[in-house]
């Protein structure tokens, strides 16, 4: 399995600018998190979804973020408009039900907000 | 869950020497994990130990759990400059999915 998969790597954009990042998760996985870390706040949890349902959005920092998961195998964090402040590595990351929430983790998407 | 808290927040010591960091919770749980998070990458799970455990091996790793202090300990022998890292714990308490980490314990070891 190629493991949890995020797309972009890197993306520089400017203020006010809408800002989409993409995940998908390893294959058969049910539960799905969305991460945000900076040097200030640490990681933290935004967002996260069993079965393609949003159970837990309390982590999500305002109304300019909103997440998706149309399907069990893609999902996607927005942020619109984007802010200097947004700026920060965004990870997803997969579990599977009954593996004692073992989670594996993608790569990251590295934002940066001019 | 809840978070767990990580010490030493940061830790320096020479290949060849043991690593141990530890970390606390508040509340009972199921199960704890480690992982481990090489700088600029994602979160790599390490071991999990679950509460009716009181100790873990796996290669170089050691965890233990003391479910009455409300602690666990990673130690690392033998480090290596690729055990430079930081290092996370995740308490796991009740059905909940979702993990919370806390600050970590940033390891570096030198040649």
């Amino acid at each position: 399995d190629a493991g949890v998969i995020q797309s972009p790597r890197h993306e520089v954009t400017e203020m006010g600018q809408e800002v989409t990042l993409r995940c998908k998760p390893i294959s058969g996985h049910d539960y799905l998190f969305w991460y945000r870390q900076t040097m200030m706040r640490g990681l933290e949890l935004l967002i996260y979804f069993n079965n393609n349902v949003p159970i837990d959005d309390s982590g999500m920092p305002e109304d300019r973020f909103s997440a998706k998961m149309p399907n069990a195998s893609f999902s996607t964090l927005k942020i619109q408009p984007s802010e200097p402040r947004d700026s920060a590595v965004y990870f997803c990351a997969s579990s599977l039900t009954g593996s004692y929430n073992e989670q594996f983790f993608g790569p990251g998407t590295r934002l940066t907000v001019l | 869950s809840q978070q767990g808290e990580e010490d030493p927040q940061a830790l320096s010591i020479q290949e060849g020497e043991n690593a141990t960091m530890n970390c606390s919770y508040k509340t009972s749980i199921n199960n704890l994990q480690w992982y481990r998070q090489n700088s600029g990458r994602g979160l790599v799970h390490l071991i999990l130990i679950r509460s009716n455990e009181r100790e873990k091996h796996s290669g170089r790793l050691r965890v233990t759990l003391d479910t009455s202090k409300k602690s666990s300990s990673l130690l690392i022998t033998a480090s290596r400059a690729a055990d430079t890292a930081s290092y996370f714990c995740a308490p796991i308490s009740g059905g909940y999915n979702k993990l919370i980490f806390g600050a970590g314990t940033r390891l570096a070891v030198h040649p």
